[in-house]
Parts: structure tokens; C-alpha cells; sequence
């Protein structure tokens, strides 16, 4: 019922580009993504529904497959304070609000 | 900017003993969550609850586990007899009325609870 997130740590230099997924084995009602720096509570950054959306703010953009019950994490023109694990929570139920996070990839950001 | 906020900030036990931790969901939320970060894993649900009444658990929520909303501000996770595999960060989160829909969750700053 975990969904897997690929990779599992990537490092990047500034400026360049990033992509995470995440994928399940069940039907999504919705994926939210999160942000985690070292010893800090999860930050949201974006959440999509089903329908097969994209989403973006900023450099940060998401879509989210429907059919293949994938979401991708885009992450153009990284910048030093990308820097931390990203995970994914799937919600499989309708609006229950129950997430089921994934292990996380871990970016790292260097000058 | 509103935010979750949980008290304590750090917590230390003993096996055996009951802990209560402490949230301030966002004051217009009305769905409140509990999960729990063992030290570098990945997060974990542990229960909703709107309308004073839980709403799903996980199968962590065992008997030891119990949550109120003692008033219109606060909400809390009781362990009654917290065990070593309790040491974790516990995380409490808030989103708008949910009703069907998915509203983005808001993470407190977490309270880290260590069993000894």
C-alpha cells in the first residue's frame, strides 16, 4: 500500500533540474507532496487530485497520472534551499484524509 | 501566517509511563491528524478526527492510543503505557473541512517523545 518514490537520493547542482516519482500499486484519489529539512516538521508544497491534473508554483510543478497511478515532483533552476527529503503522501480513499507516505528521496543541492 | 503549534517540544519517558502530547490545530480547521516519524524513516498516519470522533486509524492506533479535543482549542494523543518503539516524533497536522474533498494537511513542528 506504500507508494515507492524513485530515486532515493539525488544530487544536484545549482540551476540544474530534478525529477521525483511516486507510484502505487492502488487507485488515487489524491497525491500531496511534502518537503522535510533535517529535523523540521514536513512543509506542504502542492497537492493534486485525481483527473490526471498538473500543478506548479514558483519552480516546483507536479502532475499526476491517473491511469498509471503515478505523480512526478518537478524541480527546475534548483536553488540551494531545495535542499532536503521529499516525500509523497497518497490518499486512496475518497477525501479521508488519510495519507500514506512514501520513504522519501532525499535531494541535495550543492553550490 | 496561522500554523499548527505542539507542546512539548521534546519528551522524555519512561517504559511504562502515560504521555500526553499537545496540539493547537489552525483555528478554522476542522480536521485534525497524528503521525509519527521514527528517526529517519518515512512519515506515518496514525488517525483523523473531525467532529470529535475519530474518523480512521492505522493499525499502530492500538489500544495504548487515544485522542481527545478537550476544548475548542487544543488537541491531544495519549499513550497510557508507552513502550521503547514509542520513541519517535509525533507530528500533528490540520486541514479544512475535508467533506470528500482533499484539503492540504499542515504539520505542527512535531514533539519528539523518547522512551527510556
Amino acid at each position: 500500500q506504500q507508494p515507492v518514490q524513485s530515486p532515493q537520493a539525488v544530487i544536484l547542482r545549482e540551476g540544474e533540474d530534478a525529477v521525483i516519482n511516486c507510484s502505487s500499486s492502488k487507485a488515487l484519489y489524491s497525491v500531496h507532496w511534502y518537503r522535510q529539512k533535517h529535523g523540521e516538521a514536513p512543509v506542504f508544497l502542492m497537492i493534486l487530485l485525481k483527473g490526471g491534473e498538473q500543478k506548479g508554483h514558483d519552480k516546483i510543478s507536479a502532475s499526476f497520472n491517473e491511469k498509471k497511478q503515478q505523480s512526478s515532483l518537478y524541480l527546475t533552476a534548483s536553488q540551494l534551499s531545495y535542499s532536503g527529503t521529499y516525500f509523497c503522501g497518497t490518499e486512496i480513499g475518497g477525501g479521508t484524509g488519510k495519507l500514506i507516505f512514501g520513504q522519501g528521496t532525499t535531494l541535495q543541492v550543492k553550490p | 501566517e496561522p500554523e499548527v503549534t505542539q507542546t512539548p517540544s521534546h519528551q522524555v519517558t519512561q517504559m511504562g509511563q502515560e504521555v500526553i502530547l499537545r496540539c493547537v490545530p489552525i483555528s478554522n480547521h476542522l480536521y485534525f491528524y497524528w503521525y509519527r516519524q521514527i528517526l529517519g524513516q518515512k512519515v506515518e498516519f496514525l488517525v483523523s478526527f473531525y467532529n470529535n470522533e475519530i474518523s480512521e486509524k492505522s493499525e499502530i492506533f492500538d489500544d495504548q492510543f487515544s485522542v481527545e479535543r478537550p476544548d475548542g482549542s487544543n488537541f491531544t494523543l495519549k499513550i497510557r503505557s508507552t513502550k521503547l518503539e514509542d520513541s519517535a516524533m509525533y507530528f500533528c497536522a490540520s486541514s479544512e473541512l475535508n467533506g470528500g474533498y482533499s484539503y492540504e494537511q499542515y504539520f505542527g513542528p512535531g514533539t519528539r517523545l523518547t522512551v527510556t
